[in-house]
């Protein structure tokens, strides 16, 4: 049972424009939320997370916005630049065990 | 700068043969992981190790195990390697009971023949 899901296997964005990431889980123990991006034949680098506690963050051009009622969490970019096309994972770790858990990534693709 | 360094950038095995991928990190962390990544599933937690020669399996051990027999180095192990454990390995380190991020090494792309 997936426990954190991204359900769009893409999405395509305007370079400029908004780019808006989505993310569920089903864990309500859940204490820390992250965002990692993905370029091919490298390893995830962190790019920012939330604590269960708030519900915005802001990192420059990226902001994520958590919805504890919904189980919801979503990536925005703005404005997105070329250098943003990648695969984008959310994950998700709870203190009691450490463990990080991924969701399948969504490949975001910024268009000229 | 936190570094994980992993071995190997690629491999190829052969069916049957054990495969060894080794995993360093210089930041003194107690938890590392292994995970593999594969098109539309994700990265998905072979093993976890919260401390020397402490681990805890992830959603998909199964023909794998794994080695920590000093703080900073993890290995992940396959046995017999199959066909079906053609993917991208990934480790990764953290602090324990930290509200913090995991780092990652640059990966690991096995093929099995």
């Amino acid at each position: 049972d997936q426990q954190v899901k991204q359900n769009s296997p893409s999405l395509s964005v305007q370079e400029g424009r908004i780019s808006i990431l989505n993310c569920d889980y089903t864990n309500s123990m859940f204490d820390y939320f992250l965002w990692y991006k993905k370029y091919p034949a490298e390893g995830p680098t962190f790019l920012i997370s939330i604590s269960s506690i708030k519900d915005k963050n802001e990192d420059g051009r990226f902001t994520v916005f958590l919805n504890k009622s919904a189980k919801h969490l979503s990536l925005h970019i703005v404005p997105s630049q070329p250098g943003d096309s990648a695969v984008y994972f959310c994950a998700a770790r709870m203190n009691r065990d450490d463990k990080i858990i991924f969701g399948k990534g969504t490949r975001l693709h910024i268009l000229p | 700068d936190v570094k994980v360094t992993q071995s190997s950038r690629y491999l190829v095995k052969r069916t049957g043969e054990k495969v060894f991928l080794e995993c360093v990190q210089d930041m003194d962390h107690e938890n590392m992981f292994w995970y593999r990544q594969d098109p539309g599933l994700g990265l998905r937690l072979i093993y976890f190790s919260y401390d020397v020669k402490m681990k805890e399996k992830g959603d998909i051990p199964e023909g794998y195990s794994v080695s920590r027999e000093k703080k900073e180095r993890f290995s992940l192990i396959l046995e017999s390697a199959s066909t079906n454990q053609t993917s991208m390995y990934l480790c990764a380190s953290s602090l324990w009971r930290e509200s913090t991020e995991a780092f990652f090494g640059q990966g690991t792309r096995l093929t099995v023949v």
